[in-house]
């Protein structure tokens, strides 16, 4: 099955420095790789999305890159708010597989 | 509307009680999902329903019991459960999509979750 692996584990920026979160996957024909940011006491929510015939997606200050020969994609968030601060999960599943795996989860602090 | 509604949200049981927990969402997803939360680790897929139907049980004990009534519908029925048991249970919904030869499914999206505690 599926294994994923995420990080770092923790990371603390100062406000409107950029992060950067890397995801490795283990199954080469995993094709759909979601990131999740959840706050505490809350579900996890989607932030945004890449599928497999894509390198790179931005959505205003979140960008995700996808490299699929060496089956790694990343996420960078730049100009970096203390509202950023939460953990955010990597995932990644086949499209046409309902079993989703989750990295192990960053916890992402900006300082003020 | 991309939301997905849980309830109740906190749930304090014994381990003898019966209890359930449920979920509802009205985005006309077919596809709807039972995960378990520990702290600070991620959700651990429990249950999916596709179409109503059970397609996938990643071997949770009997103790917890889905139930799928209708499209909107998703239920969690606990009996007898352990302290270890305590975690957030996360209910996810998304679209099935037929591609050729195949059912495909899309992006999850999440409820709030209830925060369980066995006694």
């Amino acid at each position: 099955g599926e294994n994923v692996e995420q990080h770092p584990s923790t990371l603390s920026v100062q406000e409107g420095d950029s992060a950067v979160i890397k995801c490795t996957y283990s199954d080469s024909a995993s094709n759909y790789f979601p990131w999740y940011k959840q706050e505490l006491g809350k579900g996890p929510q989607l932030i945004i999305d890449i599928r497999s015939n894509v390198g790179e997606k931005k959505d205003q200050r979140i960008a995700v890159t996808l490299n699929k020969t060496a089956k790694h994609f990343s996420l960078h968030i730049t100009e970096t708010q203390p509202e950023d601060s939460a953990v955010y999960f990597c995932a990644a599943s086949r499209y046409n597989n309902n079993d989703m795996r989750f990295g192990a989860g960053t916890r992402l602090t900006v300082k003020p | 509307d991309t939301e997905v509604t849980q309830t109740p949200k906190h749930l304090v049981m014994g381990m003898t009680n019966k209890k359930s927990l449920k979920c509802e969402q009205h985005m006309g997803h077919r596809a709807m999902y039972w995960y378990k939360q520990k702290a600070k680790k991620p959700p651990e897929l429990m249950f999916v329903y596709s179409y109503e139907k059970l397609s996938i049980n990643e071997s949770v004990p009997s103790r917890f019991s889905p139930e799928c009534p209708n499209s909107s519908l998703l239920n969690l029925h606990l009996h007898a459960l352990q302290p270890e048991d305590s975690a957030l249970y996360l209910c996810a919904s998304s679209q099935v999509t037929g591609l050729a030869g195949g059912i495909s499914t899309d992006t999850q999206y999440f409820g709030p979750g209830t925060r369980l505690t066995v006694l």
